[in-house]
Order: C-alpha cells, then sequence, then structure tokens
C-alpha cells in the first residue's frame, strides 16, 4: 500500500487567497484526521471523519476553516481567505478498527508545509 | 495545565546509553500511543497501549494506568533514534478516536 497520500508538499501563497490541501487515506481505513502542527502549539487535532461523516470538528480554528469527504478515498481541507497565522504543517492521517494489532493505529502521511506571507 | 505532560523537552545522550522519555496525563484514557517524528518531518507510530507493556527491538513501552503514565525507553541508542518523540492519549468518552498530544521530546544521540 502506498499510506497515506497528501498533496500539494509545500504551499506557499499569499494572504487572503484560497488554499486547499488533499489527502487520499489507506484504502479501507474507515477514519480520517486532520492535523497542524506549529512549534507553538504542537500537533492538535482540526477534524475527524468516520465513513466520511464529520465527527470532531472541535479544533477548527474559525470559519475560514472548512473539511470535506465526498467518498472513502478522499478528503479536502480549504482555508479561505488564508492568512500569515495559517503557517503550519498540516497533516492528515488514517485508521481502521479492523487490524487485528493494530486497531486504531494512526498512519500519517507525509504532510504539507504551508507559508502564507 | 496540558492533558498530556512529557519530560525531559530535550534529552542529549550519547550513542549506546539507556533513554528514558516519560509522559503523564490527566485524563482517562483508553489508548497511549507512542509517535516517532524524523528530522524530516515524518510521523510515525511506534506503539499504542492500554496496559502492562510493548516491545519492539530496541524500543519499550511500559502504562501504568493508576498512576497516569507512560514510559518510552530506548536500549542501545544510536545515532539513527535521533528524532522527536511524541506521546497521545485517546480519551475513554464515547468512542472518540481523537487523539491528544504533548508537545514531545527532542532526542539528539551523539556518536
Amino acid at each position: 500500500d502506498a499510506g497515506v497520500i497528501q498533496s500539494p508538499r509545500h504551499e506557499v501563497t499569499e494572504m487572503g487567497q484560497e488554499v486547499t490541501l488533499r489527502c487520499k487515506p489507506i484504502s479501507g481505513h474507515n477514519s480520517l484526521f486532520w492535523y497542524r502542527q506549529t512549534m507553538m502549539r504542537g500537533l492538535e487535532l482540526l477534524i475527524y471523519f468516520n465513513n466520511n461523516v464529520p465527527i470532531d470538528d472541535s479544533g477548527m480554528p474559525e470559519d475560514r476553516f472548512s473539511a470535506k469527504m465526498p467518498n472513502a478515498s478522499f478528503s479536502t481541507l480549504k482555508i479561505q481567505p488564508s492568512e500569515p497565522r495559517d503557517s503550519a504543517v498540516y497533516f492528515c492521517a488514517s485508521s481502521t478498527p479492523g487490524a487485528r494489532d493494530h486497531a486504531y493505529e494512526q498512519y500519517f502521511g507525509p504532510g504539507t508545509r504551508l507559508t502564507v506571507t | 495545565k496540558n492533558e498530556v505532560e512529557q519530560s525531559p523537552q530535550n534529552l542529549t545522550a550519547q550513542e549506546g546509553e539507556f533513554i528514558t522519555i516519560n509522559c503523564s496525563y490527566s485524563v482517562g484514557i483508553s489508548a497511549l500511543h507512542w509517535l516517532q517524528q524524523h528530522p524530516g518531518g515524518g510521523i510515525v507510530s511506534l506503539f499504542m497501549l492500554s496496559s502492562g507493556k510493548k516491545k519492539h527491538g530496541r524500543l519499550i513501552a511500559t502504562i501504568n494506568i493508576q498512576e497516569k503514565h507512560s514510559s518510552l525507553h530506548i536500549t542501545a541508542s544510536h545515532p539513527r533514534d535521533s528524532a522527536v518523540y511524541i506521546c497521545a492519549v485517546r480519551s475513554d468518552g464515547g468512542g472518540s478516536e481523537k487523539l491528544v498530544f504533548g508537545k514531545g521530546t527532542k532526542l539528539t544521540v551523539n556518536p
């Protein structure tokens, strides 16, 4: 399996622009997580989906952030409009309860490094 | 106070030394995860445990549920073990898969 795939790997954009981050979870995994990592705050959960349904979005900072999961193999995280304080590394992860010795273990993608100038 | 506290924040060791990283948490949990973040940024799950002890190669993770404490040990440390080690807990409320993370311990192993 290719693991969790994220794109783009790096994104540089100007303040006010729309940014869309993409994630393809591991095939067969039914939970998908979006995280943000900054030096100040470390890793934080933004939102997670189970069976394509948002379960916990309490970490989404504000209305400028939105996430969708239209099907089991694709999710997007959108920031509109972007601000410099959104600069961070955004990770996507997936998991499944069905893996015998690895139930609920989370597999992380390589991350997207976002810089908003 | 953070729900998950790790110590030390930074740790420097000589190759071959025995390493211990500690994690304390304040909430009831269903599981605790240890993650490794390489200098290049990738994050790998090392262990997930809810009781007792797990071992994988030179890595050992233990958890004491009563004391709300977990330790990650590295035996015969090597420069390639240099990374940030992150503790995360999954709370025991309502079947949530949400993880709450510690700030991480940066380990440097010198040759």
